[in-house]
């Protein structure tokens, strides 16, 4: 079982680039890592998925070093409708359906 | 763009009867979920469901808890007899497919419906 690891809270302001890292030090080699956007009282929303390196697409970025054990989700120049609680997935490899289990996530407060 | 759909968006209920929640999955998706989120505290995985069965479920998805895909369109929640603590909303989610996690299992969730029980 790949179990993620968020800081609960970030706070940030308004134009700012946010880096949010999640630590999964057992991740399995066909794992991939996603991350999810939630707004209060909506359904998580997806926002990016990467196996290794650098993936980017046009609301985030993702970065994975080569070990693996850690992925940092970037959000350029964030506005007040960026807060949210994000959360790190690590997917349960080739052979389980793909049941997410989510963790606390991290609160991001963006203030003006 | 194809979106989960849920209805109600909101359920009151009293405690010991029945309700049902109804989802609309993403029309070529093959996998289908829900889940649940206590005010306040982290989505949980409730069940998953391919093929017309049940291919994994949580420990909180118990005897009063069943799914059922009863046309080509709908997949639907029941708790037979609800309690206090059943309240909660209810994410219903689907992806293409489930073999692992690569993008093509990505799932997308419904807005959800709110339970709550009196």
């Amino acid at each position: 079982l790949a179990k993620t690891t968020q800081p609960i809270s970030m706070d940030s302001y308004e134009g700012q680039e946010v880096n949010i890292t999640c630590s999964h030090n057992n991740i399995a080699t066909n794992d991939y890592i996603t991350w999810y956007q939630q707004f209060p009282s909506q359904g998580p929303r997806f926002i990016i998925q990467g196996y290794k390196t650098k993936v980017t697409n046009e609301v985030a970025s993702l970065f994975i070093p080569a070990d693996r054990k850690s992925s940092t989700l970037s959000l350029p120049r964030v506005s007040l409708s960026d807060t949210a609680v994000y959360y790190c997935l690590v997917g349960w490899g080739p052979y389980n359906f793909n049941k997410f289990y989510f963790g606390s996530g991290t609160k991001l407060n963006v203030k003006p | 763009e194809p979106e989960v759909t849920q209805t109600p968006s909101h359920q009151v209920t009293q405690m010991g009867q029945e309700v049902i929640l109804r989802c609309v999955p993403i029309s070529n998706h093959l996998y289908f979920y829900w889940y649940r989120q206590i005010l306040g505290q982290k989505v949980e995985f409730l069940v998953s469901f391919y093929n017309n069965e049940i291919s994994e479920k949580s420990e909180i998805f118990d005897d009063q808890f069943s799914v059922e895909r009863p046309d080509g369109s709908n997949f639907t929640l029941k708790i037979r007899s609800t309690k206090l603590e059943d309240s909660a909303m209810y994410f219903c989610a689907s992806s293409e497919s489930g073999t692992s996690g690569r993008l093509s299992d990505t799932q997308y969730f419904g807005p959800g419906t709110r339970l709550t029980v009196l």
